[in-house]
């Protein structure tokens, strides 16, 4: 069972370039969502998706944006990468109360 | 001020003894309440919830939540250093589907 699986584990942009990290749970629940961690700062949500079809801002959207492609999978894209978005990024995912993270991805802005 | 605040320590406490972590939240309709541990370069993983008040336990460990003071606190009994790691606390609001807001964590080096 691969519960929630990230990917890339590890990733480099230069200013400006865009990319997207990848999501996808096996667990058949019907809300992800995209978290940031900077030290110090604990997690702070950027996106969620309660079900297939919707997407809502969460603390800090600005800088990116979300697709819910079918229920197993959960995207975040960042259009144009800046420095300030250097940070570890978690996707979990929930069926009621308890959240799985998937094994994060650390993106550096340089 | 923040809606899940913990100290972020660094607190260290000898093997064997008890570990206190402490969080506190400022919205009154938080309803259920996580503690996550977290080891370095890895993700969270739950470890206890609570949805009342009082304690519950769980082997070596204890959550205690106080609804009227807005508190919830986990005990770590006999710590070992397999303990070490950051404690995440987390409040879920009624009736939100953003699910989880979290505190910034409290960072735990149990010393052998």
């Amino acid at each position: 069972n691969a519960g929630v699986t990230q990917t890339p584990k590890f990733q480099v942009l230069k200013t400006g370039q865009s990319m997207t990290l990848q999501c996808a749970q096996d667990m058949n629940h019907n809300s992800m969502y995209w978290y940031r961690q900077d030290p110090g700062m604990g997690l702070r949500l950027i996106y969620y998706s309660a079900s297939e079809g919707t997407t809502d801002k969460g603390e800090v959207p600005n800088g990116y944006n979300v697709s819910r492609l079918n229920k197993r999978e959960f995207s975040l894209r960042l259009e144009s990468a800046a420095p300030s978005q250097t940070s570890v990024y978690f996707c979990a995912s929930s069926w009621g109360s308890e959240a799985f993270f998937g094994q994060g991805t650390r993106l550096t802005v340089v | 001020q923040k809606e899940v605040e913990q100290n972020s320590g660094p607190l260290s406490v000898p093997e064997g003894a008890i570990a206190s972590l402490n969080c506190t939240y400022s919205d009154r309709g938080s309803q259920s309440f996580f503690w996550y541990r977290q080891y370095s370069g890895k993700s969270p993983e739950l470890i206890m919830f609570i949805y009342s008040n009082g304690d519950k336990e769980d082997g070596r460990f204890t959550a205690q939540l106080n609804k009227a003071s807005q508190y919830v606190s986990l005990l770590i009994r006999d710590s070992q250093p397999s303990d070490s790691a950051t404690y995440l606390c987390a409040v879920k609001v009624r009736g939100s589907a953003r699910q989880l807001t979290f505190g910034s964590g409290t960072q735990l080096t149990v010393l052998p």
